[in-house]
């Protein structure tokens, strides 16, 4: 079964810092590893999505980097604005069944 | 930007009420998908769909629940004799097939069902 874990649970910088947002699965034979981000009460918006084959996605402020045979996904968002506070998920398919499997999340503060 | 759209965006049921929430996927796709979220849990996979069949479904997809694709354009979900722990943000979401799924899925807003 594959077990994602986000860390930390919770964090809160002042605007224009770097965030780094930490994933981690235990089954490293994955299809694809997504990012979300989740407003209060709001639905799921894709970020970014990473294959297996590839070891980083950009779009804008937002990096993701994948280390498959760690288990490790990590996303960077630059120069951080109050705009910026949501929880954000990490999801990883497997390769044998497809479906996501969700961490808890990381909920962000951007103090302005 | 297409999106998938859900409702009723709440609800409020009677325990042991049949509840049916709806869904549109983005026009093009051919991958759906159920997956809820009760409070303060993580997102969970319920059930997967394909070619009008279901090709994946979860332990907590059990005999209560089921799913259709009635027209060219909605796809819902049935939950029989609703319980009160069936209570949770329900999300509808939807994947461009291209052979093997693997692309981007796309979530909608949530309905989120209220069991007293």
């Amino acid at each position: 079964k594959q077990e994602v874990t986000q860390i930390p649970a919770a964090l809160s910088v002042p605007e224009g810092e770097n965030l780094v947002l930490n994933c981690s699965f235990t089954d490293s034979a994955i299809y694809n590893l997504q990012w979300f981000r989740q407003d209060p009460g709001k639905g799921l918006t894709s970020l970014l999505l990473i294959q297996s084959s590839q070891r980083e996605q950009t779009s804008g402020r937002l990096n993701a980097s994948l280390d498959k045979s760690s288990g490790r996904s990590t996303l960077y968002i630059a120069a951080s604005q109050p705009g910026d506070s949501a929880t954000y998920l990490c999801a990883v398919r497997r390769s044998n069944d497809y479906k996501l499997s969700f961490g808890a999340g990381t909920t962000v503060t951007v103090r302005a | 930007e297409p999106e998938v759209t859900q409702t009723p965006s709440h609800q409020v049921t009677q325990m042991g009420q049949e509840v049916i929430l709806r869904c549109v996927p983005i026009s093009n796709h051919l991958y759906f998908y159920w997956y809820r979220q009760i409070l303060g849990q993580k997102v969970e996979f319920l059930v997967s769909f394909y070619n009008n069949e279901i090709s994946e479904k979860s332990e907590i997809f059990d005999d209560q629940f089921s799913v259709e694709r009635p027209d060219g354009s909605n796809f819902t979900l049935k939950i029989r004799s609703t319980k009160l722990e069936d209570s949770a943000m329900y999300f509808c979401a939807s994947e461009k097939y291209q052979g093997t799924p693997g692309n981007t899925i796309y979530f909608g807003e949530g309905s989120w069902l209220t069991v007293v």
